[in-house]
């Protein structure tokens, strides 16, 4: 089974298109992460949900919005595809005590052409 | 605001020699500290981490990591080296007393074991 599942794996759009990523998990956690990984790796994180309220939200533009309509689900939708949001989201997600670790999905590349 | 540095891009070993990935970090409060691995193409894996306690942490495939409050550091370790073992390895720290849920990436370090 499982865990922390993204769909789609791969996602191959042009500039101005609109998409979404969703991630559910199937591990009774309270807290969803999304993750952008660069074509350098570089892992920064892009938004978090606790119980389905927005907790975290850093410096992203406002072309991407998440959704969470409960709390196994944290959606990514996109606006305006720009060339730059080319990346590897990782969707994640991490019990209700501060000194868990977070599971992660499978990441969805996309392609943005 | 708390923050990572991994400080080598890439490290190379010898299969059977003893490998260290290095971290440091800095956080206003308690750090909690974690090793993630990545895969070609997969997500990342949770490998050990240090939240209290003892300061040598074991972790999934014999690795394990030592938390040095005075350096502000959380090197992982491995006593010998696997092929298998070639990677990309993130530290990760997230805040105890503030913003304890956000988890916060070094740039990861490609370890390349060669047989």
């Amino acid at each position: 089974d499982t865990a922390v599942s993204q769909t789609p794996k791969y996602l191959v759009t042009q500039m101005g298109n609109d998409k979404s990523i969703k991630c559910e998990q199937n591990l009774g956690h309270d807290t969803m992460y999304w993750y952008k990984q660069d074509s350098k790796k570089f892992l920064k994180i892009m938004f978090s949900y606790n119980n389905k309220e927005l907790i975290i939200n850093e410096t992203v533009p406002n072309r991407f919005s998440p959704k969470s309509p409960d709390k196994a689900h944290l959606n990514l939708h996109i606006n305006s595809l720009e060339l730059g949001d080319s990346a590897v989201y990782f969707c994640a997600s991490r019990g209700g005590t501060v000194n868990t670790e977070a599971f992660f999905g499978q990441g969805t590349r996309l392609t943005v052409v | 605001a708390q923050s990572v540095a991994q400080p080598e891009d890439q490290v190379n070993v010898a299969e059977g020699n003893p490998l260290t990935v290095k971290c440091t970090y800095s956080v206003s409060g308690n750090p909690y500290l974690f090793w993630y691995v990545q895969y070609p193409n997969r997500g990342l894996q949770f490998l050990l981490k240090y939240i209290t306690g003892d300061n040598l942490v074991k972790g999934s495939y014999g690795f394990e990591a030592e938390f040095n409050k005075s350096q502000t550091s959380f090197h992982l370790k491995k006593p010998s080296a696997l092929v298998s073992d070639s990677a990309l390895y993130f530290c990760a720290v997230r805040d105890g007393n503030t913003g304890f849920q956000k988890l916060v990436f070094g740039t990861g370090t490609r370890l390349l074991v060669s047989p």
